[in-house]
């Protein structure tokens, strides 16, 4: 079964610094990797979409980079700003059928402080 | 509007009662899922469409869940007989087929408290 951990549970920051989160998965049979942002009592925003056969995506002041063979991912933020402050979660989909379900990790509680 | 609607955002229901929750996808998403999400856990895969045909239930959805999507465009989840455990948030989630570039658009989820 297919376990995502996300480290560390919770961050903060001051504004301006710049930061990574990391994410583990144990199955590296994976087609892709996505990181998503939530904010309180909210929906979920995809940020950033890494295919199973790409190392890295970038998009703004975010970039997350894929480790497969060890089951890894990082996403870094830079120049952290108070906006940023929510919880970010990282998702995998697992190969086999036509289900591309998503598997979570609990996600990282990041806050920003002005 | 061009995103995920789910309605509604709120549901107070006693415990025994019967819920139904609706999500409307985006237009051109012939996939579409519903997941549950308590609190401080991340979001776990209940069910999956792919336009009408329901094809993967998860172990989570016991006999009083029910999922439908008629003519493959907006989808119901109805529980039944709901108990304190079903208290959390039912996101809906659609796609169009691409792949491993397949992205998945949430909807802002419905809230669920059993009281």
């Amino acid at each position: 079964k297919q376990e995502v951990t996300q480290i560390p549970a919770a961050l903060s920051v001051p504004e301006g610094e710049n930061l990574v989160l990391n994410c583990s998965f144990t199955d590296s049979a994976i087609y892709n990797l996505q990181w998503f942002r939530q904010d309180p009592g909210k929906g979920l925003t995809s940020l950033l979409l890494i295919q199973s056969s790409q190392r890295e995506q970038t998009s703004g002041r975010l970039n997350a980079s894929l480790d497969k063979s060890s089951g890894r991912s990082t996403l870094y933020i830079a120049a952290s700003q108070p906006g940023d402050s929510a919880t970010y979660l990282c998702a995998v989909t697992l190969i086999g059928g036509s289900n591309y379900k998503l598997t979570f990790g609990k996600g990282t509680l990041l806050t920003v402080n002005p | 509007d061009t995103g995920v609607s789910q309605d509604p955002r709120h549901k107070i229901t006693k415990r025994g009662q019967n819920v139904t929750f609706r999500c409307d996808p985006i237009s051109e998403h012939n996939r579409l899922y519903w997941y549950r999400q308590t609190l401080g856990q991340g979001p776990e895969f209940l069910t999956y469409f792919q336009n009408e045909a329901q094809l993967e239930k998860s172990r989570l959805l016991s006999d009083r869940f029910s999922a439908e999507r008629p003519k493959g465009s907006f989808s119901t989840l109805e529980i039944q007989r709901t108990e304190q455990g079903d208290s959390a948030m039912y996101l809906c989630a659609s796609s169009q087929d691409r792949g491993r570039a397949d992205i998945q658009y949430f909807g802002a989820g419905t809230r669920l408290s059993v009281l």
